[in-house]
């Protein structure tokens, strides 16, 4: 069975502070990592990653995945109030397509 | 504008009763899911479609039917027999068969048993 396990699974800090949340994933097939950040009700996307080692980097966010050690980590540097979310780490495998989510880390920044 | 609609937003069901979920989408995808997503649960697939005509069961599809009788539709029926419908659900869509590519939410239904 496919397993996709995030920590922390919640997470408060306050404005200006790093933050790095993890996603580990046991998996048959993989074929790519996707983050996606959900603040009231639709999900959107953030990266997709693919290969190991390679930095994706959109303004203070940036995610990294180890495919040796099967994991990612989602950096948010500089922190702002409008970053309180659920970030939700999901794991595609090849053959069905389909996304396995993890549980989500609940990210709140107090000003 | 593309993307994926859900309705209604909001949703009460009295006990014994089936409900329907609508979800449409204009992206010309292929492939369409239905989550289910309870407190500190992420997101569980109930089924998921990758053609027309064809649908798959996911990791909680009991207590719940669907069909895809269209490209762009995928309702969701809630039926009597999930014995707690409360929560929140998300359809969403992708392409298929089309390497590393994100799936697009929509806004989701609140299905709340009173």
């Amino acid at each position: 069975e496919d397993k996709v396990v995030q920590s922390p699974l919640s997470l408060v800090v306050h404005e200006g502070d790093t933050v790095t949340l993890n996603c580990s994933y046991e998996v048959t097939n993989f074929r790519s990592l996707l983050w996606y950040k959900q603040e009231k009700k639709a999900p959107t996307f953030l990266f997709m990653l693919t290969s190991s080692g390679i930095e994706k980097k959109s303004g203070r966010l940036s995610s990294i995945l180890d495919k040796k050690e099967l994991f990612s980590i989602l950096n948010i540097t500089a922190t702002q109030t409008g970053d309180s979310a659920i970030y939700l780490c999901a794991v595609e495998t090849g053959g069905s397509y389909i996304p396995t989510f993890g549980r989500g880390t609940s990210l709140i920044v107090h000003p | 504008d593309g993307g994926i609609t859900q309705s209604p937003k909001y949703l009460f069901r009295k006990e014994g009763q089936n409900v329907t979920l609508s979800c449409e989408q204009n992206l010309n995808h292929d492939a369409m899911y239905w989550y289910r997503q309870d407190p500190g649960q992420g997101l569980r697939l109930i089924y998921y479609s990758q053609i027309v005509n064809d649908f798959q069961k996911g990791d909680i599809a009991e207590g719940y039917s669907v069909s895809r009788e269209k490209k762009e539709s995928f309702p969701l029926t809630v039926t009597s027999a999930q014995k707690n419908p409360t929560a929140f659900y998300l359809c969403a869509s992708s392409f298929r068969g089309i390497a590393n590519t994100e799936a697009f939410f929509g806004q989701g239904t609140r299905l709340t048993v009173v």
